[in-house]
């Protein structure tokens, strides 16, 4: 397996823009996870979907981020519109047990200007 | 609400000593305890984990963890360090709120390994 895969690995825009993060989970993980890691805020939780659907979104920073999980395979992140505080490293885990061993992908750098 | 803490935002140790990075928790229930290595540019990968048993957990790369009930504790240990071994260590707790599925990371601790 290629393990989790995030697209772009990475992201210049400017505020006020659309910006959408993709992943890809690894085949047969039932969980998947989106963090947002920065230097001030460390590691963040900002969501988890359970078979495609969201299960605690109590860490999404305000209305202008969403996320969804069409199918096993795939989930988005978008922002809109961006704002330079959005910058950060953004990772999406997968894993077979939510809480038990997580594989993250690569992550992808935003950077809103 | 389960938490941990990593009291050492950097540690430096030399190669070939052994070296320890420090992880405190706060869990209302049964711990259940991760820890979690970031090279540069780099996901997270995971190393081990305590969920029941004995307290010396074994891990990959030669790391190994010791769960310390009385004090609160698991450190994460390696008896002789790498230069390769530097990188970013994160210790981790499962959260048993919004369905009990998810992790509570701690802050991070930086290990330098120098020659």
């Amino acid at each position: 397996d290629a393990g989790v895969i995030q697209s772009p690995r990475h992201e210049v825009t400017e505020m006020g823009q659309e910006v959408t993060l993709r992943c890809k989970p690894i085949s047969g993980h039932d969980y998947l996870f989106w963090y947002r890691q920065t230097m001030m805020r460390g590691l963040e939780l900002l969501i988890y979907f359970n078979n495609n659907v969201p299960i605690d979104d109590s860490g999404m920073p305000e209305d202008r981020f969403s996320a969804k999980m069409p199918n096993a395979s795939f989930s988005t992140l978008k922002i809109q519109p961006s704002e330079p505080r959005d910058s950060a490293v953004y990772f999406c885990a997968s894993s077979q047990v939510g809480y038990n061993e997580q594989f993250f992908g690569p992550g992808t750098r935003l950077t809103v200007l | 609400a389960q938490s941990v803490a990593q009291p050492e935002d950097q540690v430096n140790v030399a190669e070939g000593n052994p070296l320890t990075v420090k992880c405190t928790y706060s869990v209302s229930g049964n711990p259940y305890l991760f820890w979690y290595v970031q090279y540069p540019n780099r996901g997270l990968q995971f190393l081990l984990k305590y969920i029941t048993g004995d307290n010396l957990v074994k891990g990959s790369y030669g790391f190994e963890a010791e769960f310390n009930k009385s004090q609160t504790s698991f450190h994460l240990k390696k008896p002789s360090a790498l230069v390769s071994d530097s990188a970013l260590y994160f210790c981790a707790v499962r959260d048993f709120t919004g369905g009990g599925n998810k992790l509570t990371f701690g802050t991070g601790t930086q290990l330098k390994v120098e020659l």
